[in-house]
């Protein structure tokens, strides 16, 4: 399975920019890179997922770096809604691994 | 579309019972899954289905059973529950697991007594 590394738990100020870091060191040239979050008990939420490029969509920017080994999910203005646990995820022969994520608390 | 539906909310077996767990989605998505989620834990794969009629192991497949007769379709059997089952499953979907996102259904709760 395609392994990924995240710091078990982070902080953020509410209003500012939460960047998520994700290692990923032994995906393949294929591969995606998924991000999903989980709030508190409720099934998993897609946010965004790329290959090679950056993306952005209304939820998040993923920048992804140049040799593909790691990745870093940005919430541009953090809120109390986002306090979550998120995943990153990068998928291999169709089986999707979820690992033990980020904690991420927002701070009023 | 009603999306990725999970019955019951909410289950109390005793050890030993059996029950299916029902997963059903009207996306028309190839691709399902299983997971179970234990208290401050992360999600673990069950088993999944790339179409109908295939299904595979995930992580954690012992003690779980799963078949795909339809592409709306993938119940979860547990033969003969026991406590460390006791777990909260969620069922995913997607049109294909690596390029399409997945949608998630609410979960069931299972306690095994």
């Amino acid at each position: 399975d395609a392994k990924t590394t995240q710091p078990p738990s982070m902080d953020c100020a509410e209003g500012r920019a939460a960047n998520l870091p994700c290692n990923h060191s032994t995906i393949s040239g294929n591969e995606y890179v998924y991000w999903y979050r989980q709030i508190h008990s409720q099934g998993p939420q897609y946010i965004i997922h790329g290959l090679k490029n950056n993306e952005t969509n209304e939820m998040a920017s993923l920048i992804i770096t140049e040799d593909r080994k790691s990745s870093t999910l940005i919430l541009p203005h953090a809120t109390l809604r986002d306090t979550a646990v998120y995943y990153c995820i990068v998928i291999r022969d169709d089986k999707i691994i979820f690992g033990k994520g980020t904690r991420l608390h927002i701070l009023p | 579309n009603a999306g990725v539906t999970q019955t019951p909310k909410f289950q109390v077996l005793k050890t030993g019972q059996s029950m299916t767990l029902q997963c059903a989605q009207d996306m028309n998505h190839e691709y399902m899954s299983w997971y179970r989620q234990d208290p401050g834990m992360g999600l673990r794969l069950i088993h999944y289905s790339v179409g109908a009629g295939i299904t595979d192991q995930g992580e954690v497949p012992n003690g779980y059973n799963v078949s795909r007769s339809t592409t709306e379709d993938f119940p979860l059997r547990l033969l003969s529950a026991a406590p460390s089952q006791t777990s909260v499953y969620f069922c995913a979907s997607s049109y294909s697991p690596a390029t399409y996102e997945q949608y998630f259904g609410p979960g069931t709760r299972l306690t095994v007594t």
